[in-house]
């Protein structure tokens, strides 16, 4: 089956530790996303990578980091500098960056700091 | 920045039809998303629209008027399954998805 998959579905760390999500596709796609998800929010931009080692960050990239060393993995690390890290996390994957390629999500990590 | 406004909530009857509004101002256009979620689950890919005019899907209709900045989602034959959060996604001109803060559709039977 192709898709995405994200795990753990939910992650309780203790406040101060780094923790890494995990994001992987088989759906042979260049881009892939991070975003997080807080109540009465929309969708906020993490990271982007269009293409292999190579990444951007979004919109609130402060206090996480990401890599691409491979097509099919793009893992997110929530730092110990994010000051408010509980949240849904959601990784999405397209085909490119053009107009008409849909992003297509991933099952979601709900990350906890306690 | 991005604006992208849509109601916070909406009530209908099962078998009904509902008409979700989503307005938005961005440094450039590249195509607007509608978007499904279901609480504590992904989005799921409903529409694209990124000329002018009505896209029909089944039960599902977006429809954009680009000089107007505004879409809609109808959504016909309400079914209680249809009870989720429906968002509004614009890609911009970097080609960069911003989203909406969704539309929680309650159907009531």
């Amino acid at each position: 089956d192709g898709g995405i998959t994200q795990s753990p579905k939910y992650l309780f760390r203790k406040e101060g530790q780094n923790v890494t999500l995990s994001c992987e596709q088989n759906l042979n796609h260049d881009a892939m996303y991070w975003y997080r998800q807080d109540p009465g929010q929309g969708l906020r931009l993490i990271y982007y990578s269009q293409i292999v080692n190579d990444f951007q960050k979004g919109d609130i990239a402060e206090g996480y980091s990401v890599s691409r060393e491979k097509k099919e993995s793009f893992p997110l690390t929530v730092t110990s500098a994010q000051k408010n890290p509980t949240a849904f996390y959601l990784c999405a994957s397209s085909p490119g960056t053009s107009g008409s390629d849909t992003q297509y999500f991933g099952p979601g990590t709900r990350l906890t700091v306690l | 920045g991005q604006n992208i406004d849509q109601p916070t909530e909406m009530t209908a009857t099962e078998g009904a039809i509902v008409q979700i509004n989503c307005t938005y101002q961005t440094s450039g256009f590249n195509g607007l998303f509608w978007y499904q979620q279901h609480a504590g689950e992904a989005p799921t890919f409903l529409s694209y629209n990124v000329l002018d005019g009505l896209e029909e899907k089944g039960r599902f209709s977006s429809f954009l008027s680009r000089s107007k900045g505004y879409s809609y989602l109808l959504l016909k034959e309400l079914q209680m399954k249809d009870s989720a959060s429906y968002l509004c996604a614009v890609r911009d001109g970097d080609y960069k998805l911003s989203f909406g803060a969704g539309t929680t559709v309650t159907v009531r039977a």
